[in-house]
C-alpha cells in the first residue's frame, strides 16, 4: 500500500543551520508530494508541493525535489530561524481523495 | 475571515457523554475531512465528504458519526466518549479539481476525563 517514513525527529538546530528533513514514499502511480508545517497550537498548513517527477516545491526558503528513481521528496533550507520550531509533515496524494501523511519531524531551533 | 472554523476549541467532558464538533469552511471547496491527531502527533483520517457524500469512512468506532448538512459544514459527533478519544480533532477543505491541497482547521482539543 501507499506510505510515507519521514526521519524520527526531534531535530535540534542553531539559528543559522542548514536544515534536511528526509521523506521517502511508496506508492502505486504517480502520486502529488507535499510538506505540510504545523506550529504550535495551530493547525497544518501547507508548506510546498510538487506534482511530478523532477519537480521542485519552494516557499519561505524551504525547497524539496520530487526524486522518482529515489522515491524520495527531502526538505531543505539553507539558514533556519527560531521562528521555523515547528512539526513538518511530508504526505503523499495518488489518486483519489486520501492524502497519506507521514508521522511528523518536530524541529527546535536554538537561538 | 477564517477559512475553516471549527468550535470548540477546547472541549473538556467526562466519559459516557455525547459531545459534538462543528467545522466550516468558506473557501467554497467540494470537500471537507476530519483528523485525529494523537499526543505523539500521528495524523489519522477518519473520514471524509466530497459534494455532501461520504467518501472516506476509516476504521473508526461507530460512536462516531459525521455529519455534512451542506458543503461547507461538517460535523461529528461522538457517543459514549471514552479516554482513548482524548485527542485533537482537525477538520480539514480541500478543492478536488486543485491538487487536493488541504487547508486545516485550528483544531479542538478534546479532554475526556
Amino acid at each position: 500500500g501507499n506510505s510515507v517514513t519521514q526521519m524520527e525527529g526531534p531535530v535540534t538546530l542553531s539559528e543559522e543551520a542548514f536544515l534536511t528533513i528526509n521523506c521517502t514514499y511508496t506508492a502505486t502511480g504517480y502520486p502529488s508530494l507535499f510538506w505540510y508545517v504545523q506550529y504550535p497550537g495551530e493547525g497544518l498548513q501547507l508548506l510546498l508541493k510538487a506534482t511530478k517527477a523532477d519537480d521542485k516545491g519552494s516557499n519561505k526558503g524551504f525547497e524539496a525535489t520530487y526524486r522518482k528513481e529515489t522515491t524520495s521528496f527531502h526538505l531543505e533550507k539553507g539558514s533556519v530561524q527560531v521562528s521555523d520550531s515547528a512539526v513538518y509533515f511530508c504526505a503523499l496524494l495518488t489518486g483519489g481523495f486520501k492524502t497519506i501523511f507521514g508521522a511528523g519531524t518536530r524541529l527546535f531551533v536554538k537561538a | 475571515d477564517t477559512a475553516v472554523s471549527q468550535t470548540p476549541k477546547y472541549l473538556v467532558t467526562q466519559m459516557g457523554n455525547d459531545k459534538s464538533i462543528k467545522c466550516e469552511q468558506n473557501l467554497g471547496h467540494d470537500t471537507m475531512y476530519w483528523y485525529k491527531q494523537d499526543s505523539k502527533k500521528f495524523l489519522k483520517i477518519m473520514f471524509s465528504y466530497n459534494n455532501k457524500e461520504l467518501i472516506i469512512n476509516e476504521t473508526v468506532p461507530n460512536r462516531f458519526s459525521p455529519k455534512s448538512p451542506d458543503k461547507a459544514h461538517l460535523n461529528l459527533h461522538i457517543n459514549s466518549l471514552e479516554l482513548g478519544d482524548s485527542a485533537v480533532y482537525f477538520c480539514a477543505s480541500s478543492q478536488a479539481s486543485v491538487s487536493y491541497e488541504q487547508y486545516f482547521g485550528p483544531g479542538t482539543r478534546l479532554t475526556v476525563t
